[in-house]
């Protein structure tokens, strides 16, 4: 099993602003990055570190993080944020990469 | 642009060893950290390990035992093998780029350029 647990899928309205967490005793010490999966299609780094944003990716991507909780924040969800949401961090033992959560299913109603 | 290729073969039997490449163009392979990451049908994303352009590696310590990630600078390539495979081992396998970056909470490895991902079937 994952070190980092994920809600297996959420959903939110068009325009809506919707939050995705991540949960690991490995976040007390460490921040998460966070990709994004299309279907058929590579992950896609969104957010890392306290909240530092990849260039081209959209303002409406936020991160946060607070005791074992890490957190993708979407504000004003668009039709092309429908995805798959994962979180990464460092495992128990501190090495890099290492820790994936299962995925967050994303659907823009 | 930094762009990843993953190539070798689509399938593999199973208890023989699965080997896949990665071509990095566009950029040096050199001051980053290489590596490989699985996907199986249907499921979440799997860290398999990395490689520093100097050689040090790290494996997800549920692989180790099967696992040898090496580095060709002079072919800005980076290969996978993987041994003893059995159907659990089919998936997706995506090569990427780890990179430190920096702010004023400290430093993040992450994966910022990833490979577009290859198929890999164990099956006889």
């Amino acid at each position: 099993s994952s070190e980092l647990t994920q809600d297996p899928a959420v959903s939110v309205a068009l325009g809506q602003t919707v939050r995705i967490t991540c949960q690991g005793d490995s976040l007390r010490s460490y921040y998460a990055s966070w990709y994004q999966q299309k279907p058929g299609q590579a992950p896609v780094l969104v957010i890392y570190g306290k909240n530092n944003r990849p260039s081209g990716i959209p303002d409406r991507f936020s991160g946060s993080s607070s005791g074992n909780t890490a957190s993708l924040t979407i504000t004003g969800a668009q039709a092309e944020d429908e995805a798959d949401y994962y979180c990464n961090s460092r495992d128990s033992s501190g090495n890099h990469l290492a820790a994936f959560g299962g995925g967050t299913k994303l659907t823009v109603l | 642009q930094v762009q990843l290729q993953e190539s070798g073969p689509g399938l593999v039997k199973p208890s023989e060893t699965l080997s896949l490449t990665c071509t990095v163009s566009g950029g040096s392979i050199s001051s980053y950290y290489w590596s490989w990451i699985r996907q199986p049908p249907g499921k979440g994303l799997e860290w398999i390990g990395y490689i520093y352009y100097s050689g040090s590696t790290n494996y997800n310590p549920s692989l180790k035992s099967r696992v040898t990630i090496s580095v060709d600078t002079s072919k800005n390539q980076f290969s996978l093998k993987l041994s003893s495979v059995t159907a659990a081992d089919t998936a997706v396998y995506y090569c990427a780029r780890g990179n430190d970056y920096y702010d004023s909470s400290g430093y993040y490895r992450v994966l910022d350029y990833w490979g577009q991902g290859t198929l890999v079937t164990v099956s006889s």
